[in-house]
Protein backbone atom coordinates (compact mmCIF):
# COMPACT_ATOMS: atom_id res chain seq x y z
CA UNK A 1 0.00 0.00 0.00
CA UNK A 2 1.51 3.12 -1.11
CA UNK A 3 2.27 5.88 2.01
CA UNK A 4 3.22 8.92 1.30
CA UNK A 5 4.59 11.08 3.89
CA UNK A 6 6.53 14.92 3.66
CA UNK A 7 8.75 16.87 6.39
CA UNK A 8 8.83 19.12 7.73
CA UNK A 9 5.10 19.06 8.71
CA UNK A 10 5.13 22.75 9.32
CA UNK A 11 7.75 25.51 8.44
CA UNK A 12 7.96 29.35 9.57
CA UNK A 13 10.22 31.67 7.65
CA UNK A 14 11.12 35.14 6.73
CA UNK A 15 10.28 36.89 3.83
CA UNK A 16 12.77 36.38 0.66
CA UNK A 17 14.08 33.10 1.80
CA UNK A 18 14.29 30.21 -0.35
CA UNK A 19 13.15 27.00 1.04
CA UNK A 20 12.33 23.10 0.51
CA UNK A 21 9.63 21.05 0.81
CA UNK A 22 10.21 17.08 0.92
CA UNK A 23 7.82 14.40 -0.07
CA UNK A 24 8.76 10.61 0.22
CA UNK A 25 6.28 7.70 -1.15
CA UNK A 26 7.05 3.83 -0.18
CA UNK A 27 6.11 2.23 -3.58
CA UNK A 28 8.57 3.88 -6.32
CA UNK A 29 5.69 2.27 -9.12
CA UNK A 30 4.27 5.61 -9.79
CA UNK A 31 2.36 7.01 -12.99
CA UNK A 32 3.03 11.14 -11.86
CA UNK A 33 3.22 12.71 -8.96
CA UNK A 34 1.76 16.54 -8.13
CA UNK A 35 2.34 19.23 -5.93
CA UNK A 36 -0.80 21.05 -4.71
CA UNK A 37 -1.34 23.95 -2.54
CA UNK A 38 -4.26 24.55 -0.36
CA UNK A 39 -5.02 27.22 1.35
CA UNK A 40 -7.13 27.58 4.78
CA UNK A 41 -10.50 25.91 4.27
CA UNK A 42 -10.34 25.87 0.63
CA UNK A 43 -9.62 23.41 -2.35
CA UNK A 44 -6.53 22.29 -4.12
CA UNK A 45 -4.44 24.47 -6.70
CA UNK A 46 -2.35 22.68 -8.77
CA UNK A 47 1.09 23.56 -8.80
CA UNK A 48 3.28 21.48 -10.90
CA UNK A 49 2.54 17.43 -12.29
CA UNK A 50 5.57 15.65 -13.04
CA UNK A 51 5.31 12.45 -14.62
CA UNK A 52 7.23 9.12 -13.90
CA UNK A 53 10.11 9.70 -16.46
CA UNK A 54 11.04 13.06 -16.07
CA UNK A 55 12.90 14.68 -13.32
CA UNK A 56 11.55 17.97 -12.64
CA UNK A 57 9.07 20.79 -13.44
CA UNK A 58 9.71 24.40 -13.26
CA UNK A 59 6.96 27.37 -12.88
CA UNK A 60 8.23 30.36 -12.32
CA UNK A 61 9.54 30.56 -8.97
CA UNK A 62 8.59 26.40 -8.29
CA UNK A 63 10.66 24.07 -9.27
CA UNK A 64 9.69 20.23 -8.51
CA UNK A 65 11.86 17.32 -8.82
CA UNK A 66 11.65 13.07 -8.77
CA UNK A 67 13.54 10.77 -8.03
CA UNK A 68 11.31 8.00 -8.60
CA UNK A 69 13.88 4.87 -7.56
CA UNK A 70 14.49 6.63 -3.81
CA UNK A 71 11.20 7.31 -3.86
CA UNK A 72 11.27 10.74 -3.10
CA UNK A 73 10.41 14.20 -4.54
CA UNK A 74 11.18 17.90 -3.61
CA UNK A 75 9.31 21.28 -3.75
CA UNK A 76 11.79 24.27 -4.08
CA UNK A 77 10.60 28.14 -3.59
CA UNK A 78 12.88 30.55 -4.51
CA UNK A 79 12.45 33.89 -2.69
CA UNK A 80 9.33 33.31 -0.72
CA UNK A 81 6.52 35.84 -0.33
CA UNK A 82 3.71 35.80 2.47
CA UNK A 83 1.40 34.98 -0.29
CA UNK A 84 3.20 31.58 -0.21
CA UNK A 85 1.81 31.05 3.10
CA UNK A 86 -0.45 28.04 2.73
CA UNK A 87 -0.82 24.33 3.06
CA UNK A 88 1.38 22.38 0.31
CA UNK A 89 0.28 18.95 -0.38
CA UNK A 90 2.20 15.93 -2.36
CA UNK A 91 0.49 13.56 -4.26
CA UNK A 92 1.48 10.36 -6.64
CA UNK A 93 -0.54 8.48 -8.75
CA UNK A 94 0.19 4.89 -9.00
CA UNK A 95 -1.88 4.16 -12.61
CA UNK A 96 -2.80 6.44 -14.73
CA UNK A 97 -6.81 7.10 -14.05
CA UNK A 98 -6.66 6.06 -10.88
CA UNK A 99 -6.69 8.39 -7.78
CA UNK A 100 -4.33 10.55 -5.47
CA UNK A 101 -2.50 9.31 -2.89
CA UNK A 102 -1.79 11.97 -0.52
CA UNK A 103 0.95 13.00 1.81
CA UNK A 104 -0.24 15.18 5.22
CA UNK A 105 1.10 18.47 3.91
CA UNK A 106 3.75 21.02 4.71
CA UNK A 107 1.91 23.99 6.68
CA UNK A 108 3.84 26.99 5.25
CA UNK A 109 4.17 30.36 6.68
CA UNK A 110 5.78 32.99 5.53
CA UNK A 111 6.27 36.02 7.44
CA UNK A 112 6.48 39.64 6.15
CA UNK B 1 -7.07 22.59 -18.46
CA UNK B 2 -10.48 21.21 -16.91
CA UNK B 3 -12.55 23.41 -14.51
CA UNK B 4 -14.58 22.27 -11.92
CA UNK B 5 -17.16 24.18 -10.40
CA UNK B 6 -18.60 22.71 -7.51
CA UNK B 7 -21.42 23.34 -5.07
CA UNK B 8 -22.09 24.18 -2.07
CA UNK B 9 -19.16 25.86 -1.22
CA UNK B 10 -20.17 25.80 2.40
CA UNK B 11 -22.73 24.35 4.34
CA UNK B 12 -24.00 24.14 8.11
CA UNK B 13 -26.47 20.89 8.37
CA UNK B 14 -28.09 19.75 11.51
CA UNK B 15 -27.62 15.91 11.78
CA UNK B 16 -29.71 13.17 10.51
CA UNK B 17 -30.41 15.17 7.36
CA UNK B 18 -28.49 14.71 4.08
CA UNK B 19 -26.35 16.91 1.77
CA UNK B 20 -25.96 16.56 -1.78
CA UNK B 21 -22.35 18.34 -3.63
CA UNK B 22 -22.38 18.59 -7.30
CA UNK B 23 -19.53 18.63 -9.65
CA UNK B 24 -19.76 20.44 -13.21
CA UNK B 25 -16.79 20.11 -15.15
CA UNK B 26 -16.07 21.94 -18.60
CA UNK B 27 -15.14 19.08 -20.63
CA UNK B 28 -15.76 15.42 -20.34
CA UNK B 29 -14.07 13.12 -18.47
CA UNK B 30 -13.69 9.77 -17.94
CA UNK B 31 -13.54 9.20 -14.62
CA UNK B 32 -14.30 11.50 -11.71
CA UNK B 33 -13.01 11.28 -8.26
CA UNK B 34 -14.42 12.04 -4.13
CA UNK B 35 -12.31 12.96 -1.39
CA UNK B 36 -12.86 14.01 2.51
CA UNK B 37 -10.67 16.08 4.14
CA UNK B 38 -11.02 15.87 7.88
CA UNK B 39 -10.23 18.65 10.11
CA UNK B 40 -6.48 18.74 10.39
CA UNK B 41 -5.97 15.97 7.80
CA UNK B 42 -5.08 15.25 4.35
CA UNK B 43 -7.40 13.82 1.31
CA UNK B 44 -8.89 10.47 1.51
CA UNK B 45 -10.61 9.26 -1.30
CA UNK B 46 -14.24 7.95 -0.71
CA UNK B 47 -14.73 6.39 -4.12
CA UNK B 48 -14.17 6.89 -7.82
CA UNK B 49 -16.93 7.39 -9.97
CA UNK B 50 -17.07 6.49 -14.13
CA UNK B 51 -20.24 7.65 -15.98
CA UNK B 52 -22.71 4.57 -16.70
CA UNK B 53 -21.32 2.15 -13.85
CA UNK B 54 -21.50 2.39 -10.02
CA UNK B 55 -19.11 3.97 -8.04
CA UNK B 56 -16.53 1.79 -6.92
CA UNK B 57 -16.33 2.82 -3.18
CA UNK B 58 -12.63 2.63 -0.65
CA UNK B 59 -12.62 0.59 2.21
CA UNK B 60 -14.61 2.67 5.30
CA UNK B 61 -16.84 4.12 2.89
CA UNK B 62 -20.20 2.90 1.83
CA UNK B 63 -22.88 4.06 -0.78
CA UNK B 64 -25.56 4.19 1.21
CA UNK B 65 -23.62 6.57 3.46
CA UNK B 66 -22.49 8.52 0.67
CA UNK B 67 -24.66 7.69 -2.78
CA UNK B 68 -23.27 9.03 -6.09
CA UNK B 69 -24.49 9.93 -9.49
CA UNK B 70 -22.53 9.84 -12.64
CA UNK B 71 -24.96 10.33 -15.13
CA UNK B 72 -22.88 11.81 -17.48
CA UNK B 73 -19.54 12.90 -18.37
CA UNK B 74 -19.61 16.17 -17.07
CA UNK B 75 -21.12 16.00 -13.98
CA UNK B 76 -21.64 14.15 -10.49
CA UNK B 77 -23.15 14.56 -7.18
CA UNK B 78 -22.03 13.17 -3.77
CA UNK B 79 -24.32 12.78 -1.23
CA UNK B 80 -23.54 12.99 2.48
CA UNK B 81 -26.89 11.06 3.92
CA UNK B 82 -27.96 10.97 7.68
CA UNK B 83 -25.13 13.18 8.88
CA UNK B 84 -23.43 13.20 11.99
CA UNK B 85 -21.01 15.45 13.77
CA UNK B 86 -18.46 13.31 12.33
CA UNK B 87 -18.85 13.52 8.63
CA UNK B 88 -17.79 17.54 9.24
CA UNK B 89 -15.18 17.72 6.65
CA UNK B 90 -13.81 19.60 3.50
CA UNK B 91 -15.14 17.37 0.23
CA UNK B 92 -13.41 17.57 -2.67
CA UNK B 93 -14.27 16.29 -6.73
CA UNK B 94 -11.56 15.96 -9.09
CA UNK B 95 -10.58 15.19 -12.46
CA UNK B 96 -8.41 14.44 -15.13
CA UNK B 97 -7.57 17.75 -17.21
CA UNK B 98 -5.13 18.43 -19.50
CA UNK B 99 -2.04 19.20 -17.26
CA UNK B 100 -2.64 17.21 -14.53
CA UNK B 101 -5.79 16.58 -12.74
CA UNK B 102 -7.95 19.23 -11.12
CA UNK B 103 -10.02 19.49 -7.79
CA UNK B 104 -13.19 21.68 -7.04
CA UNK B 105 -12.99 24.50 -4.61
CA UNK B 106 -14.84 21.75 -2.20
CA UNK B 107 -17.85 22.06 -0.23
CA UNK B 108 -17.15 22.62 4.03
CA UNK B 109 -19.96 20.83 5.53
CA UNK B 110 -20.18 21.36 9.14
CA UNK B 111 -22.97 19.40 10.90
CA UNK B 112 -24.63 20.72 14.11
Amino acid sequence: KQEVTQIPAALSVPEGENLVLNCSFTDSAIYNLQWFRQDPGKGLTSLLLIQSSQREQTSGRLNASLDKSSGRSTLYIAASQPGDSATYLCAVMRRYGQNFVFGPGTRLSVLP
Amino acid sequence: SAVISQKPSRDICQRGTSLTIQCQVDSQVTMMFWYRQQPGQSLTLIATANQGSEATYESGFVIDKFPISRPNLTFSTLTVSNMSPEDSSIYLCSAEGTHGYTFGSGTRLTVV
